[in-house]
């Protein structure tokens, strides 16, 4: 299987605290995205790095890439309660039109 | 931003009775359409590729004949699941590509089946 593994699989912290989760694959990429899932609802994208990048920013998330160890790290900083959700990594392979999704890390975030 | 909206959010049925899921692009035309099924607490394994006026790629063990995908126009496709049976109850969201580009996907809210 192409699906990619992330972990935790959760993750409980407190509000003001930073999470961290990893994602690993196994193929070339083209780009590598995060998307965030509430729970019973769809996905939205949430960043995109592509595979000649190694870091990028977007409000309280940061987002690493090393493709020699075909791994990425979502960073949410200063968590908040409505950051509970779910998060998957999704690769883009080399010659492939299709995402293939990570395993998924779940985090809840207490007031 | 790119809007796909997926109807209806839930759905009750008997077994061995068809449902059918629309799944349209509301403010962009989309060629190409992905289909998504997703079990609790896990994560989401296509289904198939649905393209605009042509038949869909459908992924390795997905029936092609219990799961039926019609994408008539460029802003609607549709999947209907054929003699529902209990394990087919899921979640199944549809997607499709952010017209901003990049392979960017763009999710329906997703449709729960439960099959009695």
């Amino acid at each position: 299987s192409q699906q990619g593994e992330e972990d935790p699989q959760a993750l409980s912290i407190q509000e003001g605290e930073n999470a961290t989760m990893n994602c690993s694959y196994k193929t070339s990429i083209n780009n590598l995205q995060w998307y965030r899932q509430n729970s019973g609802r769809g996905l939205v994208h949430l960043i995109l790095i592509r595979s000649n990048e190694r870091e990028k920013h977007s409000g309280r998330l940061r987002v690493t890439l090393d493709t020699s160890k075909k791994s990425s790290s979502l960073l949410i900083t200063a968590s908040r309660a409505a950051d509970t959700a779910s998060y998957f990594c999704a690769t883009d392979a080399h010659g492939f039109q299709k995402l293939v999704f990570g395993t998924g890390t779940r985090l809840l975030v207490s007031p | 931003g790119a809007v796909v909206s997926q109807h209806p959010s839930w759905v009750i049925c008997k077994s061995g009775t068809s449902v059918k899921i629309e799944c349209r692009s509301l403010d962009f035309q989309a060629t190409t359409m992905f289909w998504y099924r997703q079990f609790p607490k896990q994560s989401l394994m296509l289904m198939a590729t649905s393209n605009e006026g042509s038949k869909a790629t459908y992924e390795q063990g997905v029936e092609k004949d219990k799961f039926l995908i019609n994408h008539a126009s460029l802003t609607l496709s549709t999947l209907t699941v054929t003699s529902a049976h209990p394990e087919d109850s899921s979640f199944y969201i549809c997607s499709a590509r952010d017209p901003a580009g990049a392979n960017v996907l763009t999710f329906g809210a997703g449709s729960r089946l439960t099959v009695l």
